[in-house]
């Protein structure tokens, strides 16, 4: 069964601080990883996309890696701040058909 | 460019009652996908919409569906509300609505059932 699994549930880091998130996932065949940060009360913004042949992907301060033979992603957020308070979603497609995994994120809280 | 909106923002309902969400997509997009989102389940696929067809459905009950109108827009209908059906729902527009596609979100609507 194609799952996907994030840790930790939750998290609260100083602003300023660096932190990572992960997702390990089973999905088979893969096709591509996303992450995507969701501010409460918005949808989903896709913060990076991976491949298989990729391994690492960054938009600004946000870093993402990928495991493609342990299964496992990484989001590390650097020097963060404020706004970088939401929820982190890790979501695996499969590569048949339209297969989207979604794990149930991370929220994120940074505090002053 | 405008995104992706939906409507209404908040529903509430009371349980028995049918409901029916809009989604308008970023201009150009010819795929929706509808989502559920609840704090114990995350975000789940509902179906996927391209051109006026329902391409890809996921695991809910056919008091779930949806339908497309030439200009993309899609709408989301709900019958015989139960209580389990309070959420968020999320509707995402696409070029071509395939995985590598970026999808772009709406805010959701958040449905409530009393």
């Amino acid at each position: 069964k194609n799952q996907v699994e994030q840790s930790p549930q939750s998290l609260i880091i100083l602003e300023g601080k660096n932190c990572t998130l992960q997702c390990n996932y089973t999905v088979s065949p893969f096709s591509n990883l996303r992450w995507y940060k969701q501010d409460t009360g918005r949808g989903p913004v896709s913060l990076t996309i991976m491949t298989f042949s990729e391994n690492t992907k960054s938009n600004g301060r946000y870093t993402a890696t990928l495991d493609a033979d342990t299964k496992q992603s990484s989001l590390h957020i650097t020097a963060s701040q404020l706004s970088d308070s939401a929820s982190y979603i890790c979501v695996v497609s499969a590569n048949s058909g339209y297969a989207l995994n979604f794990g149930k994120g991370t929220s994120l809280l940074v505090t002053p | 460019k405008a995104g992706v909106t939906q409507t209404p923002r908040y529903l509430i309902k009371t349980r028995g009652q049918q409901v029916t969400l809009s989604c308008s997509p970023i201009s150009g997009h010819r795929s929706v996908s509808w989502y559920q989102q609840t704090p114990g389940q995350g975000l789940q696929f509902l179906f996927e919409y391209f051109s006026e067809t329902q391409r890809n459905k996921g695991n809910f009950p056919g008091r779930f569906s949806g339908r497309q109108f030439s200009n993309s827009r899609s709408e989301m209908n709900v019958s015989t509300l139960e209580l389990g059906d309070s959420a968020l729902y999320l509707c995402a527009s696409s070029f071509w609505g395939s995985t590598a596609d970026t999808q772009y979100f709406g805010p959701g609507t958040r449905l409530t059932v009393l």
